[in-house]
């Protein structure tokens, strides 16, 4: 059974910094996998997908790794902003079963001024 | 163009009614996944339907079901409400492709069982 782990489950950085979010996965066959942001009450806006057979993916101050064989994805984001505040969630895909997502329970980032 | 809509965006039920949600996907997706989250958690998958078929099913009780129509929208309905069924319900839609199968998620319906 795939298990999604994301750490840190908060974090608050001053703006301007550089940032950092992990993602763990227990099952490394994974399909693609997916970043989205969620804004509180808010549904899911999809940031980067990663396919398997890709290392990583960029969309402005976005980047994505994925290191399969160890099971872990990172989300960089540079020169935070205070509109970057919302909880960051990763999801993985398994072949034959291409839509259903497992989520890990968020990272909760907040930019102060 | 229009992304995923869901309806209504909020409602209240009492333990052991039935609710039935909507979902609309982006124009050309043919494939609608349901996910409950519950508050500070991630979501978890309840069904996947493609071209009007049930394609998966999470680990979600029978009292929980769906259908697609032949537009591609789609209902969640849940019978026999109880408390721990207060979530946000998520619609996503996809075109599943060879190399991609990104998920578009809708806003959402926030459920609260009194």
């Amino acid at each position: 059974k795939q298990e999604v782990t994301q750490i840190p489950a908060a974090l608050s950085v001053p703006e301007g910094e550089n940032l950092v979010l992990n993602c763990s996965f227990t099952d490394s066959a994974i399909y693609n996998l997916q970043w989205f942001r969620q804004d509180p009450g808010k549904g899911l806006t999809s940031l980067l997908l990663i396919q398997s057979s890709q290392r990583e993916q960029t969309s402005g101050r976005l980047n994505a790794s994925l290191d399969k064989s160890s099971g872990r994805s990172t989300l960089y984001i540079a020169a935070s902003q205070p509109g970057d505040s919302a909880t960051y969630l990763c999801a993985v895909s398994s072949y034959g079963t291409a839509s259903k997502l497992t989520f890990g329970t968020g990272t909760r980032l907040q930019v102060t001024l | 163009d229009a992304g995923v809509t869901q309806s209504p965006t909020h409602l209240i039920k009492t333990r052991g009614q039935h609710v039935t949600l909507r979902c609309s996907p982006i124009s050309g997706h043919k494939s609608v996944s349901w996910y409950q989250q519950v508050l500070g958690q991630g979501p978890q998958f309840i069904f996947q339907y493609y071209e009007k078929e049930e394609r998966g099913r999470g680990n979600f009780p029978d009292r929980f079901s769906a259908r697609q129509f032949p537009n591609y929208s789609s209902e969640l309905n849940v019978n026999a409400l109880l408390l721990g069924d207060s979530a946000l319900y998520l619609c996503a839609s996809s075109f599943p492709r060879a190399a991609d199968d990104e998920q578009f998620f809708g806003p959402g319906t926030r459920l609260t069982v009194l």
